[in-house]
C-alpha cells in the first residue's frame, strides 16, 4: 500500500557532524512537508515544496539547514553543522492539491539525537 | 499569537465517557480544520476535518466548529482505551500550509 518512507528512522550522531534525513514521498503526490516535532514546541514546519518546487522554509534555521527535492520521488533535509537543540523528531508528509484543502499523509519519521 | 492553541492539560476519561478536546485559532480567515491523532511514538493521522460552521459525526468522533468565536472542538463518545493518544488540531495556515497546535493527550482509564 501507498505511505511515505523515510530514511534513517533513527540517527545518534555528534555536534558538528553533518546529518542528511531522506524522503520518499507517496507516488503521484505532489506536495512534501518537513516538520520537526518536540516536546516544547510540538510540531513545526521546516519547509514545504509544490511540484518540487520549494514554497516556503521561512521555518527553517536558513544558516545550517537546508532542504531539497532532486526529484519527485524524494526530498532531503540536511543539518550541517549539527547541534544538541536539533535533537528531534523530523516528519515528512506528503499530498496531493486539488480542489479543497490538502490532506497530508505522514511518514513514520526520522528521531535524531545530537550528542 | 500562535496560529493555534490547544492549552489543556492531559484528559483522563473512564473507559465509555465522553472526552471532550477544544482548540482556537488566531485568524479568523481560517476556513478549514483538521484533527489528527496521533500515537505514542507514531505519526500523525487524520481522523477528521470540517469546514462549515455546526457540527460533523464520523462513527464516534464529532467535530465542533465555531468561525464567529474562532474554535473547533473534537468530541470522542463511548471512549475505548484504543482512543488514548495525543491529538492535534490543524487550520489551513497562509501558502495552504497546515498550522498545528501543541496538542492534547488523552488517557482512557479502562
Amino acid at each position: 500500500d501507498a505511505r511515505v518512507t523515510q530514511t534513517p528512522r533513527d540517527k545518534v550522531t555528534e555536534m558538528g557532524q553533518e546529518v542528511t534525513m531522506r524522503c520518499q514521498p507517496i507516488l503521484g503526490h505532489n506536495t512534501v512537508f518537513w516538520y520537526r516535532q518536540t516536546m516544547m514546541q510540538g510540531l513545526e514546519l521546516l519547509a514545504y515544496f509544490r511540484n518540487r518546487a520549494p514554497l516556503d522554509d521561512s521555518g527553517m534555521p536558513k544558516d545550517r539547514f537546508s532542504a531539497e527535492m532532486p526529484d519527485a520521488t524524494l526530498a532531503t533535509l540536511k543539518i550541517q553543522p549539527s547541534e544538541p537543540r536539533d535533537s528531534a523528531v523530523y516528519f515528512c508528509a506528503s499530498g496531493l492539491t486539488r480542489e479543497g484543502p490538502p490532506e497530508q499523509f505522514f511518514g513514520p519519521g526520522t528521531r535524531l539525537t545530537v550528542l | 499569537q500562535k496560529e493555534v492553541e490547544q492549552n489543556s492539560g492531559p484528559l483522563s476519561v473512564p473507559e465509555g465517557a465522553i472526552a471532550s478536546l477544544n482548540c482556537t485559532y488566531s485568524d479568523r480567515g481560517s476556513q478549514s480544520f483538521f484533527w489528527y491523532r496521533q500515537y505514542s511514538g507514531k505519526s500523525p493521522e487524520l481522523i477528521m476535518f470540517i469546514y462549515s460552521n455546526g457540527d460533523k459525526e464520523d462513527g464516534r468522533f464529532t467535530a465542533q466548529l465555531n468561525k464567529a468565536s474562532q474554535y473547533v472542538s473534537l468530541l470522542i463518545r463511548d471512549s475505548q482505551p484504543s482512543d488514548s493518544a495525543t491529538y492535534l488540531c490543524a487550520v489551513i495556515a497562509g501558502n495552504n500550509r497546515l498550522a498545528f497546535g501543541k496538542g492534547n493527550q488523552v488517557v482512557v482509564i479502562p
